[in-house]
């Protein structure tokens, strides 16, 4: 059992340069969500999605773009990224029950140059 | 929009000692909460929730939260801290009426000192 897998673990973009990360769950999991973790920040959502074929903003959705074609798998992509788009993305998952803990990715580290 | 507030950037405790870490909230509506807890270069991994019932709540690893409704708090704590347990605390909400978000405080520190 996997649980949440993201692609890749690592990543250096040029300025402009896109790039798409891929979150996998195999735990049969309705909602899944993008975060970025940034020093003194904490865990800003940036897209969720609530099931297969829907997508939802969330704090800072602004230079991201996310699909959800499959129940399993939610993608991140960044269209021309900016060096205010280095930061580590962690992917979560959970169940449609709003009681339920989300599970998370081993996160990706990227840097924009 | 639901929020959680860790008003401590890092909390310092020596080993033995009771660890407490702060988590406020804000909902529209009744919360589920939840405490997650970071090491390095790892993913959040979930220590214990509050769903509805008992306001003490037990979790993994020795750690309990005590929900308070009038003081919108959901602290996390421990009768006696490990050095192991140094990492990243971070509390988590969702709204129970609302829109399916997981809003999570910035984190705390934990550093236990031997």
């Amino acid at each position: 059992n996997a649980g949440v897998t993201q692609t890749p673990k690592f990543r250096v973009l040029k300025t402009g340069q896109s790039m798409t990360l891929l979150c996998a769950q195999d735990m049969n999991h309705e909602y899944m969500y993008w975060y970025r973790q940034d020093p003194g920040m904490g865990l800003r959502l940036i897209h969720y999605s609530v099931g297969e074929g829907t997508t939802a903003k969330g704090e800072v959705p602004d230079g991201y773009n996310v699909s959800r074609l499959k129940k399993q798998n939610f993608l991140l992509g960044l269209e021309s990224a900016a060096p205010s788009q280095t930061s580590v993305y962690f992917c979560a998952s959970s169940y449609s029950v709003q009681n339920t803990e989300a599970f998370f990715g081993q996160g990706t580290r990227l840097t924009v140059v | 929009a639901q929020s959680v507030a860790q008003p401590e950037d890092q909390v310092n405790v020596a080993e033995g000692n009771p660890l407490t870490v702060k988590c406020t909230y804000s909902v529209s509506g009744n919360p589920y909460l939840f405490w997650y807890v970071q090491y390095p270069n790892r993913g959040l991994q979930f220590l214990l929730k509050y769903i509805t019932g008992d306001n003490l709540v037990k979790g993994s690893y020795g750690f309990e939260a005590e929900f308070n409704k009038s003081q919108t708090s959901f602290h996390l704590k421990k009768p006696s801290a490990l050095v192991s347990d140094s990492a990243l605390y971070f509390c988590a909400v969702r709204d129970m009426g609302g829109n399916n978000r997981l809003a999570f405080g910035k984190g705390n520190q934990v550093v236990v000192i031997p």
